[in-house]
C-alpha cells in the first residue's frame, strides 16, 4: 500500500518570502499522479497543482511549484512571494495511475499547517 | 463552470440519531461522486464512490452508507450515530482530466 509523509507538522513563513513543504511517498508503482491540496480555515479543499510521475518536469502554477525527485520519491511544494491568503493547511497526495475506473484512492499525507507572518 | 455543494456546513447530533449530508453538482453530468472523511490531525479517508446514479462502492466498513438518487446528487447517511463518526466529511467530483474537487465540507458533531 501506498503511503504518503508529510514531515511538517507546522511551518511559518514571513510574508513575501519563499517556502518550501516536504512530502515523501511510498510505492511499488512506477506511474501515478501527486498532489498539493490546500485548505484554508474554510475547509473547502482546493487543488494547488498536480504532477504527472511520467513527466519529468516539475509543474508549476504561478508562485507555486513543485520539486519532483522521482527516484528520491520526493515531492516538494515551494510557495513564491508568500501572501497571508496561503495561511492553511497543505495536504500532500498520491494517486496511482492504475486505479479502477471509478475508484479515485487518493492517499493523503497528515498535512503541514502553514502560517503566514505579515 | 462546475460547483458543488454540500450541506448542511454544520451539524451536532446526539449518539443513535439518524444523519442525512447531502451533495450536489452543478455544471457536469455523469460525474463521479466522493465522500471523504478527514478526522482531526490526520488525512483524509475515502468512505464511498459513485460513478453513477444507484452505483454505490464502499471503501471502507462502517457505520455510514451512501446513496445515489440522481445523476448530481449524493447523499451520505447513517441510521444510528456513533461517537465515532465524528469529523469533517467532504465530498467531491472528479473532472475528466483527473482531478478531484471538494465541496465545502460539514462538520459533523457526535455527542
Amino acid at each position: 500500500a501506498q503511503t504518503v509523509t508529510q514531515s511538517q507538522p507546522e511551518m511559518s513563513v514571513q510574508e513575501a518570502e519563499t517556502v518550501t513543504l516536504s512530502c515523501t511517498y511510498d510505492t511499488s508503482e512506477s506511474d501515478y499522479y501527486l498532489f498539493w491540496y490546500k485548505q484554508p480555515p474554510s475547509r473547502q479543499m482546493i487543488l494547488v497543482i498536480r504532477q504527472e510521475a511520467y513527466k519529468q518536469q516539475n509543474a508549476t502554477e504561478n508562485r507555486f511549484s513543485v520539486n519532483f525527485q522521482k527516484a528520491a520519491k520526493s515531492f516538494s511544494l515551494k510557495i513564491s512571494d508568500s501572501q497571508l491568503g496561503d495561511a492553511a493547511m497543505y495536504f500532500c497526495a498520491y494517486r496511482s495511475a492504475y486505479s479502477g475506473a471509478g475508484s479515485y484512492q487518493l492517499t493523503f499525507g497528515k498535512g503541514t499547517k502553514l502560517s503566514v507572518i505579515p | 463552470s462546475q460547483t458543488i455543494h454540500q450541506w448542511p456546513a454544520t451539524l451536532v447530533q446526539p449518539v443513535g440519531s439518524p444523519l442525512s449530508l447531502e451533495c450536489t453538482v452543478e455544471g457536469t453530468s455523469n460525474p463521479n461522486l466522493y465522500w471523504y472523511r478527514q478526522a482531526a490531525g490526520r488525512g483524509l479517508q475515502l468512505l464511498f464512490y459513485s460513478v453513477g446514479i444507484g452505483q454505490i462502492s464502499s471503501e471502507v466498513p462502517q457505520n455510514l452508507s451512501a446513496s445515489r438518487p440522481q445523476d448530481r446528487q449524493f447523499i451520505l447517511s447513517s441510521k444510528k450515530l456513533l461517537l465515532s463518526d465524528s469529523g469533517f466529511y467532504l465530498c467531491a467530483w472528479r473532472r475528466s482530466s483527473g482531478e478531484l474537487f471538494f465541496g465545502e465540507g460539514s462538520r459533523l458533531t457526535v455527542l
